[in-house]
Formats: structure tokens, C-alpha cells, sequence
């Protein structure tokens, strides 16, 4: 079992929609929670990440995490046709090389 | 700051072949992270510096492969006698080491290699 599970879509939505895309973890060592847009054929960007439980509010992206639960989301308010990509998840133990784990990605697309 | 650029872009080889890599990090980076993306996954660690020093290596990272950064700024990833299961995307990474910027970690295009 992967220690970052992410459902890999794809996901389509119309524009305007409220997207919500999930992640669950396993490993309690992990902290910090990333999340990664990709365009076809680029290197991942980083979006937003958030420390520990709770929200994190970045214009139209939402990050929420609940460790109790080891479930992580991004939500993407107005979506835009420009949103069409592939969305990572990502983590970070406390302690180490701060080296990311990630989830398989979830592909969404964005129909004008 | 010109953000993490890797060269080649894509690179094709046959069998057996060795290539190399090249990842300029941001310029005050003093963390350079090495991923390896296959098709429909994430990326997964492969190895990381803090400035000239190489800190841990995943077990992903077998004998054939070597990873360099010599005066602490740019790297270099080598894989020798290429197999066709090395095809991937090769991604290079880089963050500060202290303070919360030591969790941002920001990619490059990345190197695709295809072993033919």
C-alpha cells in the first residue's frame, strides 16, 4: 500500500464548478501538506501547502487538512478552463530530508 | 531568478548507453532534489544535497546511477548501461534549507529520457 493514496480521475467539470480533489495518507510522521499543479509534459508547481491540521485560503484554492482522519482536499472555486491539469497532492515528515511523497495525481479538465 | 532549469529536455538513447543530466537550481537554493516521474504516477525521491554534500539517497537510486553537485550550485544526474525501464521523466528540484522556505520546494521542466 502507498503511503499517499489519490484518486487518479480523470475528473471533468463545467466551468464555473467547485472542484474538490482528495488525498488520504497513512503515515502520522508527515506534517506538511502540498499541493502540485502539472501541465502535460512540465515539472509540478507548487500551489499551496499548509503545516498540521486546518485551512488555508489562497484566492480561489481552499486547502483543508484533517489529520485525524489523514484526509487532505484542495478546493477550486469558479473553476476556469485554465485549471485543466494534473493536480499532486504532496507530503513532508517532520523530521528527514524533507523529501516530498506524492499521490498519482488527479487529472482534471475544466469544459468551457 | 530564473527559476530551476534542467538540460536536455528530452533525451533519447539506446540501450546500454550512459547519459547525463544537468539541473541549474535557484541561485540561493542551497537543498537540489532528484525525482523520477513515470507515466500516470507522482514523482518519486531519488536523492538530495545540501550544498555540496549528498544527504540520502533512495533505494530507488541502484548502482548505476550517480548524482553530483560539486561546488554546491548546479547538479548533475548520470545513469550508466541504461535499461529500458529508466525511460521517465528525470526532475530536479530545489528549496532553501532553514525556515519555512526549506518546505518549497520548486521544480524544473524536468529531462525526459526514453531508452530505445
Amino acid at each position: 500500500q502507498k503511503e499517499v493514496e489519490q484518486d487518479p480521475g480523470p475528473l471533468s467539470v463545467p466551468e464555473g464548478a467547485i472542484v474538490s480533489l482528495n488525498c488520504t495518507y497513512s503515515n502520522s510522521a508527515f506534517q506538511y501538506f502540498m499541493w502540485y499543479r502539472q501541465y502535460s509534459r512540465k515539472g509540478p508547481e507548487l500551489l499551496m501547502y499548509t503545516y498540521s491540521s486546518g485551512n488555508k485560503e489562497d484566492g480561489r484554492f481552499t486547502a483543508q487538512v484533517d489529520k485525524s482522519s489523514k484526509y487532505i482536499s484542495l478546493f477550486i472555486r469558479d473553476s476556469q478552463p485554465s485549471d485543466s491539469a494534473t493536480y499532486l497532492c504532496a507530503m513532508i515528515r517532520q523530521t528527514g530530508a524533507n523529501n516530498l511523497f506524492f499521490g498519482t495525481g488527479t487529472r482534471l479538465t475544466v469544459i468551457p | 531568478d530564473t527559476g530551476v532549469s534542467q538540460n536536455p529536455r528530452h533525451k533519447i538513447t539506446k540501450r546500454g548507453q550512459n547519459v547525463t543530466f544537468r539541473c541549474d537550481p535557484i541561485s540561493e537554493h542551497n537543498r537540489l532534489y532528484w525525482y523520477r516521474q513515470t507515466l500516470g504516477q507522482g514523482p518519486e525521491f531519488l536523492t538530495y544535497f545540501q550544498n555540496e554534500a549528498q544527504l540520502e539517497k533512495s533505494r530507488l537510486l541502484s548502482d548505476r546511477f550517480s548524482a553530483e553537485r560539486p561546488k554546491g550550485s548546479f547538479s548533475t544526474l548520470e545513469i550508466q548501461r541504461t535499461e529500458q525501464g529508466d525511460s521517465a521523466m528525470y526532475l530536479c528540484a530545489s528549496s532553501l534549507a532553514f525556515g519555512t522556505g526549506a518546505y518549497e520546494q520548486y521544480f524544473g521542466p524536468g529531462t525526459r529520457l526514453t531508452v530505445t
